[in-house]
């Protein structure tokens, strides 16, 4: 299925810039997820929305801020970034919170 | 704690060659899932399979096979015939249930998998 997108595919930003990663499911799902793929590490789930509500929030540090405003749509809002959170930031959605998740193409994001 | 390994970081094979990608996986819960996806070059994780811990039947699609075995906690990807479009990283992955009835999938550190000519 390639029923999810994500915008923009690739960021560069200065650690002072604030900027918006964005997600959207197209398949009617009602659970949408936020993972961080680093260099050499497993992936990591971040955050977990189920009909817009916030169920899991993985330890993230507070200088990432998401919004579900509805079950298509996920932000992920960056602001004061470290060169460490340079990653590939994947979104993914599922039927409900017990199927199978669906990925999308991810963000390639570049912190300098 | 739940834990999934995959042993093999890089694995490199002639076209045509079969080749076997490991899942060893860990957990204490009797209820499970587990699942392979696709990374290629492009970064979407594709879904290739989704196992629940009750059925231990093998599966074969096409030229992809897996086999799942509780006794060895294990679920092993079998590619036959490869080709070079099989290039990818591929992720083995455990599902656990969290707060709220969401998902939450432990991911293996993935295998890279290079299909040459």
């Amino acid at each position: 299925e390639t029923g999810v997108t994500q915008t923009p595919r690739h960021l560069v930003m200065g650690m002072t810039n604030k900027k918006s990663l964005k997600c959207e499911q197209h398949l009617g799902h009602n659970a949408m997820y936020w993972y961080k793929q680093s260099a050499k590490k497993p992936l990591e789930l971040m955050f977990v929305y189920n009909f817009k509500e916030q169920t899991e929030n993985n330890s993230v540090p507070s200088r990432f801020s998401p919004e579900c405003p509805n079950s298509s749509h996920l932000f992920l809002h960056l602001h004061t970034l470290q060169p460490e959170d340079s990653a590939l930031y994947l979104c993914a959605s599922s039927r409900s919170g017990k199927e199978t998740q669906y990925f999308g193409p991810g963000t390639r994001l570049l912190v300098l | 704690a739940q834990k999934v390994t995959q042993a093999q970081t890089e694995i490199s094979v002639v076209e045509k060659e079969d080749v076997t990608l490991d899942c060893v996986y860990e957990t204490r819960d009797t209820t499970y899932y587990l699942f392979w996806y696709k990374q290629p070059p492009s970064g979407e994780l594709v879904f290739l399979i989704r196992r629940n811990s009750f059925d231990e039947q093998n599966e074969i699609s096409g030229r992809y096979s897996w086999n799942f075995q509780k006794s060895t906690s294990s679920f092993n990807f079998t590619i036959t015939a490869s080709q070079v479009v099989d290039s990818a990283v591929y992720f083995c992955a455990l599902k656990l249930a969290t707060q709220g009835g969401s998902e939450k999938l432990v991911f293996g550190k993935g295998t890279k998998l290079t299909v040459n000519p």
